[in-house]
């Protein structure tokens, strides 16, 4: 089974701060999604990247296989960027997700 | 775009009494999945399905869970006597050939 860590837990930046969440897991994967979860609940996928850098507005994601970590930056943080961040990466031979414990990012006006 | 929808957005019911959670999954995707995730606590995997069958489930998915694709387009999750600890936000996700899965918008449900 995957183990996935998230850090930090929590986070309160200041509007118009750069923002960086880390992600680390254990075991080989094929493929790393990021996610987010307003306070109502729901989730939506971000990204998911296998390699590399995805840029997505003011949102990047980056991926280092070899060393098992990537990193989710925001850009420009806004208020409205306020939710939890959450990293998911698929098991060994599996397509089922383990997820990280989440990120949870304030941004403050 | 396509999504991921959910019915009930929020679900209250008795301990002991019976729910369905349904999902419509993206129409031409091929691999279902259902999560739930505990308040305070991190999002779960339980059941995946493909092909009409269950293709992995954790230790959570006990006999008291069971998942049907009844007509084509919809993904149900019964949980056949629920418990106080069944309370939990329940997610279904599909996929096509690719990794990247599609979550709904979820399910409370409160068990009282």
């Amino acid at each position: 089974k995957n183990e996935v860590e998230q850090s930090p837990q929590n986070l309160t930046a200041q509007e118009g701060e750069f923002i960086t969440i880390n992600c680390s897991y254990s075991v080989g994967i094929s493929a790393l999604h990021w996610l987010q979860q307003h306070p109502g609940g729901g989730i939506v996928s971000l990204f998911m990247l296998s390699s590399g850098k995805k840029k997505h507005g003011r949102l990047i994601a980056t991926i280092n296989i070899q060393e098992k970590h990537s990193s989710l930056h925001i850009t420009a943080s806004h208020p409205r960027d306020s939710a939890v961040y959450i990293c998911a990466v698929p098991g060994a031979g599996s397509y089922q997700l383990t997820f990280g414990k989440g990120t949870k990012l304030s941004v403050i006006p | 775009e396509p999504e991921v929808t959910q019915t009930p957005s929020h679900q209250v019911t008795q301990m002991g009494q019976e729910v369905i959670l349904r999902c419509v999954p993206i129409s031409n995707h091929l691999y279902f999945y259902w999560y739930r995730q505990i308040l305070g606590q991190k999002v779960e995997f339980l059941v995946s399905f493909y092909n009409n069958e269950i293709s992995e489930k954790s230790e959570i998915f006990d006999d008291q869970f069971s998942v049907e694709r009844p007509d084509g387009s919809n993904f149900t999750l019964k949980i056949r006597s629920t418990k106080l600890e069944d309370s939990a936000m329940y997610f279904c996700a599909s996929r096509d050939i690719s990794y990247e899965q599609y979550f709904g918008p979820g399910t409370r449900l409160t068990v009282t």
